[in-house]
């Protein structure tokens, strides 16, 4: 699987949107962009995952740039109960999920 | 509730004690994982399973053995436990078509002594 490079960590004020960047720039054709995130010490959550398209759900929202090098989460308002360890994976057909050291995000009030 | 349970949740022991940690999940799943985390190494799988009776070593599986007897269950073995162990451990599941949508377990934290 391609590996992906996140910033270690991000602050975002309660209530505002929460963009967090991940860059994948050995990304292959058919690799998906999936986004997990980690509250504390939890089991992993899964967000959200795309292939070239812009993807939303009712947790957040994935934008994938055109070449696909580079990828965006959006948490459009963010509240206490998001800050959490965010990873961005890129995968291939297999199972197993690599996890990087993801971004740590702090939401103040 | 869908869901994937371990058990124990914690749980200290000496080195060389056996101990099993058990994964069930409830959701029909045929694909299961074990992962274990570690401060600054992230998470790393230990053992896969894409189907009863099938299973697989990930990247770390050297002190773990895994079975999958049934499709609901599938327990971490360890049968010699040393202190590089110590660790906390996850169980994933998923459809093996939405492999990449895992449902996560608590996390079990082992201390090995």
């Amino acid at each position: 699987d391609a590996k992906t490079t996140q910033p270690p960590s991000m602050d975002c004020a309660e209530g505002r949107a929460a963009n967090l960047p991940c860059n994948h720039s050995t990304i292959s054709g058919n690799e998906y962009v999936y986004w997990y995130r980690q509250i504390h010490s939890q089991g992993p959550q899964y967000i959200i995952h795309g292939l070239k398209n812009n993807e939303t759900n009712e947790m957040a929202s994935l934008i994938i740039t055109e070449d696909r090098k580079s990828s965006t989460l959006i948490l459009p308002h963010a509240t206490l109960r998001d800050t959490a360890v965010y990873y961005c994976i890129v995968r291939t057909g297999a199972n197993n999920l690599f996890f990087g050291t993801g971004t740590r995000l702090t939401v103040i009030p | 509730e869908a869901q994937v349970t371990q058990n124990p949740r914690y749980l200290i022991t000496v080195t060389g004690k056996k101990l099993t940690v058990t994964c069930s999940q409830n959701m029909n799943h045929e694909y299961m994982s074990w992962y274990r985390q570690d401060p600054g190494l992230g998470l790393r799988q230990i053992y896969y399973s894409m189907n009863v009776e099938v299973t697989d070593k990930g990247d770390v599986p050297e002190g773990y053995k895994v079975s999958r007897k049934e499709k609901r269950n599938f327990p971490l073995i360890l049968e010699s436990p040393s202190p590089n162990q110590t660790s906390l451990y996850f169980c994933a599941s998923s459809t093996w078509v939405a492999g990449g949508e895992q449902y996560f377990g608590p996390g079990t934290r082992l201390t090995v002594t």
